[in-house]
C-alpha cells in the first residue's frame, strides 16, 4: 500500500495563479515530512521539512502546511521559474524516505 | 554552498557488466545514501551508511549491491552483474545527523544498460 500519494500528478498554471499541492501519508509515527523541487536530469533539492501537525514553514512564494494526514505546498502568485516537479517524502521509521510520485508543474507565462 | 558530486553524469553498460558509481558527499556529513529512479517512477530508496557499515537497505539492494566507502571522501554503489531493469538515474545523498532532517542529494548519475 502506497505511504505517500501526491496529487495532482500534473498542474498547468498562468503565471500569478495561485494553487495548492497535495501530499497524504498513512505512515504513523511521522518523524519528519519533506518537500523537495526536481527539475529535469536533476536531483531533488530540498524545500522544507515539517514535523509536526499545525507546522507552517514559507519560503519566497511557496509555503508549507501540515496536518495529521496531509500536508500542502501552496505556490503563491507563481513564476515560470517554478516550473518543476515537487516531491513529497516522509519519514516514520529508520532513516529512510518515502516518496511520492509527484507533481509535475508547469508555470506558463 | 555545499554539493554533493556524482560521477559520471551519465553511463552506458552491456548487460552483465560490472559499474561502480562514484560520489563525494558533503565533507562533514556522516550518513550516506543511494535512492534510484526508475524513469516516470517514484525515487526509491536503496541504502544507507553510517560509521562504514550499512545501516538500512531496501529489497531492491540485492546481493547484486555494494557500497564502500574506500577513503574519507567518496561514498560508491557497485552493481555487480547489470540487468536490464537496473536502468534508472541513481542519486547519492548525505546528511550531517540521523533522524528527522533533510539530505542533500546529488545530480544523479543516468545508468542505462543495453
Amino acid at each position: 500500500e502506497d505511504q505517500v500519494t501526491q496529487s495532482p500528478e500534473a498542474l498547468r498554471l498562468q503565471e500569478g495563479e495561485s494553487s495548492s499541492l497535495n501530499c497524504s501519508y498513512t505512515v504513523s509515527g511521522l518523524r519528519g515530512l519533506f518537500w523537495y523541487r526536481q527539475d529535469p536530469g536533476k536531483g531533488p533539492e530540498f524545500l522544507f521539512t515539517l514535523y509536526s501537525a499545525g507546522e507552517e514553514k514559507e519560503k519566497e512564494r511557496l509555503k508549507a502546511t501540515l496536518t495529521k494526514k496531509e500536508s500542502f505546498l501552496h505556490i503563491t502568485a507563481p513564476k515560470p521559474e517554478d516550473s518543476a516537479t515537487y516531491l513529497c517524502a516522509v519519514q516514520h521509521t529508520g532513516n529512510q524516505f518515502y516518496f511520492g510520485t509527484g507533481t509535475s508543474l508547469t508555470v506558463i507565462p | 554552498e555545499p554539493e554533493v558530486t556524482q560521477t559520471p553524469s551519465h553511463q552506458v553498460t552491456q548487460m552483465g557488466q560490472e559499474v561502480i558509481l562514484r560520489c563525494v558527499p558533503i565533507s562533514n556529513h556522516l550518513y550516506f545514501y543511494w535512492y534510484r529512479q526508475i524513469l516516470g517512477q517514484k525515487v526509491e530508496f536503496l541504502v544507507s551508511f553510517y560509521n562504514n557499515e550499512i545501516s538500512e537497505k531496501s529489497e531492491i539492494f540485492d546481493d547484486q549491491f555494494s557500497v564502500e566507502r574506500p577513503d574519507g571522501s567518496n561514498f560508491t554503489l557497485k552493481i555487480r552483474s547489470t540487468k536490464l531493469e537496473d536502468s534508472a538515474m541513481y542519486f547519492c545523498a548525505s546528511s550531517e545527523m540521523a533522524g528527522a532532517y533533510g539530505y542533500t542529494f546529488g545530480s544523479g548519475t543516468r545508468l542505462t544498460v543495453v
